[in-house]
């Protein structure tokens, strides 16, 4: 079944304290990609990756770090989370930015208190 | 002005309704169009997807864009309840790297 999945799914953690979500997507995508969803705010991309090693800013990358170091793969680093950094996040995968939809992850929310 | 925008709702209609959700936007180098739904506590799932201005049909949905006017529609037909969940419109360019951009989504409840 093609699928993009995250871990963990929750996560209530204390600032300051690096954590990792990873995301891994089986569809052999070359474009993955971290959104954080927010009440008002709707999607807003923090990162993107158009192939193994080449990593670029969203919209909303400060504080965030993403690896890809294979292609399945794409996990975003949390150094030193701060309460602003609560949120719901995806991941999201796709063939390429033009080409093919991207498919979503089913979220992580995150609680940073 | 906000490169897409959407009417958050939230929407509520009876069972067997006809819903229209609808997203506005300002680009005129978006191409690429689409609907996610989003089901409390899921990650959002592709409804339709379309290029350029038209119509397309899938069962109860039909996506419309008129690309003049810069505004895309949703229309489900016969509304259910396993229909509530948060509709996002979603875009793109026809070339570059440009990211998708998302509406804020539309909240639709449907009421048995």
């Amino acid at each position: 079944e093609a699928q993009v999945t995250q871990n963990p799914r929750y996560l209530i953690t204390v600032t300051g304290k690096k954590l990792t979500v990873t995301c891994s997507q089986n569809m052999n995508h070359e474009y993955m990609s971290w959104y954080r969803q927010d009440p008002g705010l709707g999607l807003r991309q923090i990162y993107y990756s158009m192939n193994v090693e080449v990593t670029d800013k969203g919209d909303v990358p400060e504080g965030y770090k993403v690896s890809r170091k294979e292609k399945r793969n794409f996990p975003l680093i949390l150094e030193s989370p701060s309460p602003n950094q609560t949120s719901l996040y995806f991941c999201a995968s796709s063939l390429s930015p033009l080409q093919g939809v991207p498919y979503f992850g089913p979220g992580t929310r995150l609680t940073v208190t | 002005q906000k490169e897409v925008e959407q009417d958050p709702g939230p929407l509520s209609v009876p069972e067997g309704a006809i819903v229209s959700l609808n997203c506005t936007y300002s680009n005129s180098a978006f191409q690429y169009f689409m609907w996610y739904r989003q089901y409390s506590r899921k990650g959002p799932e592709l409804l339709m997807y379309t290029y350029s201005s038209g119509n397309k049909e899938d069962g109860r949905f039909t996506a419309q864009v008129d690309k003049s006017s810069k505004y895309i529609s949703l229309f489900i037909r016969d509304s259910q309840p396993s229909d509530s969940a948060t509709y996002l419109c979603a875009m793109r360019a026809g070339s570059g790297n440009t990211p998708l951009v998302f509406g804020k989504g539309t909240r639709l409840s449907v009421i048995a």
